[in-house]
């Protein structure tokens, strides 16, 4: 159960966008569609951004986008903001019925 | 509205038990799998357990199997997280979280504020 692969650190401009990418294995992200994306902020519990690769819950901001591509899943923030600051973690079914999370990327906005 | 509240955690020595509680509000508890996830101070997010809405299913991290037992009580609309035998590595603030469906998706829509369990002779 090793930890998906993320960049530690992804960096941006107010407006721009962004892609923070989460690579795994064909017995985790690449095997399955159960692919999630959490943001977390200092202090703070972490939140549901992305479900199912590429789904959205209500209330999170379509500026949040997801992907798949093989055993590599990406997050996409457009349109950057200062409040998209946070550190943001991939999560991942694998084939042990388990779950695995990335090793987590520090979005900064420049 | 929904809500998670942590308690248990706390102080104690390596080689000493420590039961978790989860207690949860404003959702029917018995129609969803609920989680714990941990994190370690400064570190990132480490999945922990789950368990199915009915309680027939539980699954567990590696670092965890055989000294952790997830349950719940549906009665009680309450999570639990039984730890033996810890050690220093588990020191971490415990979230429970629940799952978006029955089913264990791993897709946590709802989380609690954390208790912290430190391991520390």
């Amino acid at each position: 159960q090793s930890a998906l692969t993320q960049p530690a650190s992804v960096s941006g401009s107010p407006g721009q966008s962004i892609t923070v990418s989460c690579t795994g294995t064909s017995s985790d992200v690449g095997g399955y569609d159960y692919v999630s994306w959490y943001q977390q902020h200092p202090g703070k519990a972490p939140k549901l951004m992305i479900y199912d690769v590429s789904k959205r819950p209500s209330g999170v901001s379509d500026r949040f986008s997801g992907s798949k591509s093989g055993n590599t899943a990406s997050l996409t923030i457009s349109g950057l903001q200062a409040e998209d600051e946070a550190v943001y973690y991939c999560n991942s079914f694998t084939s042990s019925s388990t779950f695995v999370f990335g090793t987590g990327t520090k979005v900064t906005v420049l | 509205q929904v809500q998670l509240v942590e308690s248990g955690g706390g102080v104690v020595q390596p080689g000493w038990s420590l039961r978790l509680s989860c207690a949860a509000s404003g959702f029917t508890f018995r129609s969803y799998a609920m989680h714990w996830v941990r994190q370690a101070p400064g570190k990132g997010l480490e999945w922990v357990a789950v368990i199915s809405y009915d309680g027939s299913n539980k699954y567990y991290a590696d670092s965890v199997k055989g000294r952790f037992t997830i349950s719940r009580d549906s009665s009680k609309s309450t999570l639990y997280l039984q730890m033996n035998t810890l050690r220093a590595e588990d020191t971490a603030i415990y979230y429970c979280a629940r799952d978006l469906m029955s089913y264990t998706s791993g897709w946590c829509d709802y989380w609690g504020q954390g208790t912290l369990v430190t391991v520390s002779s």
